[in-house]
């Protein structure tokens, strides 16, 4: 069974660019959750997918924005970077319905705006 | 909304020593309630959790009860190991909103001495 994946793993910007993070879910997930977590502190709920439709959105303006494809991966876009934007980046999988409460995370990928 | 208070960090042990890492929650409904573990350079691991008042969650050594009553989530371990120095997250999933969110507290970073 294939865990979680993300890339890239680290990624450098300039403040004002746009970038695009990957996620590959765990094998037979339907569910794509991504988080932000700043620097010290815990994850924030940025967006989820289920089943390539968003399913509920946290508080993040809407230059953060994002994607679900057939085959349940996802992808994390942000664009007029701003260096609050640095951060590690989560995606999470998970089997949406039933309500499974169990979420898969991958290893992330770090953000650094300059 | 709803939120999770952990106990402030860093907290420092010595090996064999009687973990508690206290957590309460805000929250409306009656929410899943986890611990999450992350590894210096890794993503989240789900530790526990309890998805209904007086449940216990355990794993690996450690244990946390669901308490309604005072609203609390606190994680135990009798014997830490030098092998359990990590950050620990605290968090809830709230049961309406069609989607599995995670609310996260802030984490507490755990060092065990040999």
């Amino acid at each position: 069974e294939t865990g979680v994946t993300q890339s890239p793993t680290h990624l450098i910007k300039t403040r004002g660019q746009q970038v695009t993070l990957r996620c590959s879910s765990q094998s037979g997930h339907n569910t794509v959750s991504w988080y932000q977590q700043a620097l010290g502190q815990g994850p924030q709920f940025i967006f989820q997918y289920y089943r390539e439709e968003e399913n509920g959105r946290g508080n993040f303006p809407p230059r953060f924005s994002g994607l679900q494809f057939p085959n349940y991966s996802s992808e994390l876009n942000v664009n007029a970077l701003e260096l609050d934007d640095s951060a590690l980046y989560l995606c999470a999988s998970s089997l949406g319905t039933p309500r499974s409460y169990e979420q898969y995370f991958g290893p992330g990928t770090r953000l650094t705006v300059t | 909304g709803d939120s999770v208070t952990q106990m402030e960090g860093p907290v420092t042990l010595s090996e064999e020593a009687f973990l508690t890492i206290n957590c309460t929650y805000t929250a409306t409904g009656y929410p899943s309630l986890f611990w999450y573990v992350q590894y210096p350079g890794e993503g989240l691991q789900l530790l526990l959790k309890a998805t209904k008042a007086d449940d216990k969650g355990s794993n690996k050594g450690f244990e946390a009860t669901y308490r309604k009553e005072t609203t609390s989530f606190h994680l135990e371990k009798g014997s830490v190991q030098v092998s359990d120095s990590a950050v620990y997250f605290c968090a809830l999933s709230a049961p309406d909103f069609g989607n599995e969110k995670l609310t996260f507290g802030t984490g507490t970073r755990l060092t065990i001495i040999p």
